[in-house]
């Protein structure tokens, strides 16, 4: 059974710094690997899609890697601001399946 | 606007009733989902449909039911047999196939009083 991993859980910085959110999965057998960011009450919204033939992929401040061999994914973000404060979730579409499974999220928060 | 649109945003329902949650999405995606969010449990899949008039049972399927009769809906059933329905509940939907990206809306609270 796959299962997701984000750590931390909880991250707190002050504005302007580089981060790095981690993110692994048990099974490689995946289809792609996607970071979401869920603002408090509020559904997801999708940040960046990564195929399973895919290294990384960026957008703006963000960038995703992916090492399916190891199971392990990294978003960085650069230069934090305080509206980058959310949870963000990564998830993996199930090999064999129409599944996502997800991680229970790492809680960002930024410091002005 | 394309996108996904979960009503009501929130709802109360008086133990052993049933409620149904509505999912509507115009992105003409084939594959759609329901998962349940919980403090400090993540999300849990509930639900998941692939095509019209076909959907399999997820994860904690127990005391929920679903349909698909059309491409754009996937109500959500949460009967009396659901012994804690309190959640957050999300609905999301997908080209399918496995290599596309998931889009979510905004979500429906619900609430046993």
């Amino acid at each position: 059974k796959q299962e997701v991993t984000q750590i931390p859980a909880a991250l707190s910085v002050p504005e302007g710094e580089n981060l790095v959110l981690n993110c692994s999965f048990t099974d490689s057998a995946i289809y792609n690997l996607q970071w979401f960011r869920q603002d408090p009450g509020k559904g997801l919204t999708s940040l960046l899609l990564i195929q399973s033939s895919q290294r990384e992929q960026t957008s703006g401040r963000l960038n995703a890697s992916l090492d399916k061999s190891s199971g392990r994914s990294t978003l960085y973000i650069a230069a934090s601001q305080p509206g980058d404060s959310a949870t963000y979730l990564c998830a993996v579409y199930q090999g064999g399946s129409e599944k996502l499974v997800f991680g229970k999220g790492t809680k960002l928060t930024v410091n002005p | 606007d394309g996108g996904i649109t979960q009503s009501p945003k929130y709802l109360f329902r008086k133990e052993g009733q049933n409620v149904t949650l509505s999912c509507e999405q115009n992105l003409n995606h084939d594959a759609m989902y329901w998962y349940r969010q919980d403090p400090g449990q993540g999300l849990r899949l509930i639900y998941y449909s692939q095509i019209v008039n076909d959907f399999q049972k997820g994860d904690i399927a127990e005391g929920y039911s679903v349909s698909r009769e059309k491409k754009e809906s996937f109500p959500l059933t949460v009967t009396s047999a659901q012994k804690n329905p309190t959640a957050f509940y999300l609905c999301a939907s997908s080209m399918g196939q496995g290599t596309t990206e998931a889009f979510f809306g905004q979500g429906t609270r619900l609430t046993v009083v």
